[in-house]
């Protein structure tokens, strides 16, 4: 079974351009977080969604930022306008329903704003 | 809300000395315990998990972490360390609520670099 993927791995982008990162889930799986890996940040929750609930969208750090999940399955993260403190690694992990809930990440999009 | 809080940012050491690395949250219900680790190029991966039971979980490459409830912690060890121990080190809190479908909250990594 493959795992999550993401794409594009590498992104470069001109500063005040819209940018848009996918994901693809592990299949059947329920959940789907979408993180930002910033130098000396750690890992910062940005949104999870939960099957058909309402997105906890809580990390969103502004309006620019929204993201949507299609028919349950793929998820893309999209950067209005975008900043050069946008510049970072944004990862997608996926889980299964269960309370145990271990995430398998993706292998992340590197975002460079310049 | 809940919090997770890893205090050391960095560490250094040589091989073979013992590892700790500390984590404690803030959550005063039931939790699920993670460590998960990103070796050099790679994708963060799970290392080990706590749910209920033995409060002393093994997980791969001879880690282990201790739950101590009393003291919110969840703190990692491994007894000898290796050169390919080096890595970031992210805990994790899940609160266990019935359902399960709960945020997953990381701390913010911990560095380790591993000397020959």
């Amino acid at each position: 079974g493959a795992g999550v993927s993401q794409s594009p791995s590498n992104k470069v982008t001109e500063k005040g351009k819209d940018v848009e990162l996918r994901c693809d889930p592990i299949s059947g799986h329920t959940a789907l977080y979408w993180y930002r890996q910033s130098l000396g940040q750690g890992l910062e929750f940005l949104i999870y969604f939960q099957g058909n609930s309402a997105p906890d969208k809580s990390g969103l750090p502004s309006d620019r930022f929204s993201a949507e999940r299609t028919g349950g399955s793929v998820s893309t993260l999209t950067i209005q306008r975008t900043q050069q403190e946008d510049s970072a690694v944004y990862l997608c992990a996926s889980s299964s329903r269960g309370r145990l809930e271990t995430q398998y990440f993706g292998p992340g999009t590197r975002l460079l704003v310049l | 809300a809940q919090s997770v809080s890893q205090h050391n940012h960095h560490v250094i050491l040589s091989e073979a000395a013992s590892l700790e690395l500390g984590c404690n949250y803030s959550y005063g219900g039931t939790v699920n315990l993670f460590w998960y680790v990103q070796y050099p190029g790679q994708h963060l991966q799970l290392l080990l998990k706590y749910f209920s039971g033995d409060p002393l979980v093994k997980g791969i490459k001879g880690f282990e972490a201790e739950f101590i409830k009393s003291k919110f912690s969840f703190n990692l060890r491994k007894p000898s360390v290796q050169w390919s121990d080096t890595a970031e080190y992210f805990c994790a809190v899940n609160a266990g609520n019935s359902g399960g479908y709960q945020k997953v909250t990381f701390g913010t990594g911990t560095k380790l670099q591993v000397i020959p």
